[in-house]
């Protein structure tokens, strides 16, 4: 299985909006509906933002929402706040082992 | 509000065993709503499933690292564990351990523990 894709850095103003794209293969991303977005403040746990590609958890701010066209995912982060800064990561399940693939993760700036 | 913290030691001799424990509150590992992995993530690359197990102990591994695996679990303590056997500097990462919902999210994770591989 090969990881998935995802651009290195992104950037945006406080109050901005930015996306996050998550590029797999039809064996993955295209094939299942089970998409997960982790945001990880180093040197703390990983956190669930999306699940099942559009999900939110019950305590993730509206802010953050999923999406799916093709093999691609993408996370989007609306009104960006200074809290947002942090590395983000996409997983797939890929229906055979090893069952999960991840992307290299997503340097998320406030400006 | 479930946590998990990683433990063990943060270095290890090449061709020896990497041992790491899993120490879950908030809820039982006996649970059968759940598995329970581990991921590895070396610098500079992606992360990496590892393996997990179900309360029958039933496991699954990673078919790269398959043949030096180990995850146990220690229902008792609450805990599960990791060993790789015959460890190489490639095996140098951050752990992490993780609880598995429906086989297919991941959805609590523990901070990471780094393991260095080296002489």
């Amino acid at each position: 299985q090969s990881a998935l894709t995802q651009p290195a850095s992104v950037s945006g103003s406080p109050g901005q909006s930015i996306t996050i794209s998550c590029t797999g293969t039809s064996s993955d991303v295209g094939a299942y509906n089970y998409v997960s977005w982790y945001q990880h403040h180093p040197g703390k746990a990983p956190k669930l933002m999306i699940y099942a590609v559009t999900n939110r958890p019950s305590d993730i701010s509206n802010r953050f929402s999923g999406s799916k066209s093709g093999n691609t995912a993408s996370l989007t982060i609306s009104g960006l706040q200074a809290e947002d800064e942090a590395d983000y990561y996409c997983t797939s399940y890929t229906g055979i082992n090893p069952y999960y693939v991840f992307g290299p993760g997503t340097k998320v700036t406030v400006l | 509000q479930v946590q998990l913290q990683e433990s063990g030691p943060g270095l290890v001799k090449p061709s020896q065993t990497l041992s790491l424990t899993c120490s879950v509150s908030g809820g039982s590992i006996n649970s059968g709503d759940y598995y329970w992995s581990w991921i590895r993530h070396p610098a500079g690359k992606e992360l990496e499933w590892i393996g997990r197990i179900w309360t029958s102990g039933a496991t699954i591994y990673n078919p790269s690292l398959a043949s030096r695996v180990t995850i146990s679990l220690d229902t008792s303590k609450n805990q599960f564990s990791l060993t790789l056997s015959s460890a190489i500097a490639a095996d140098t990462a951050v752990y992490y351990c993780a609880r598995l919902v429906d086989v297919r999210l991941f959805d609590y994770w523990g901070q990471g523990t780094p393991v260095t591989v080296s002489s």
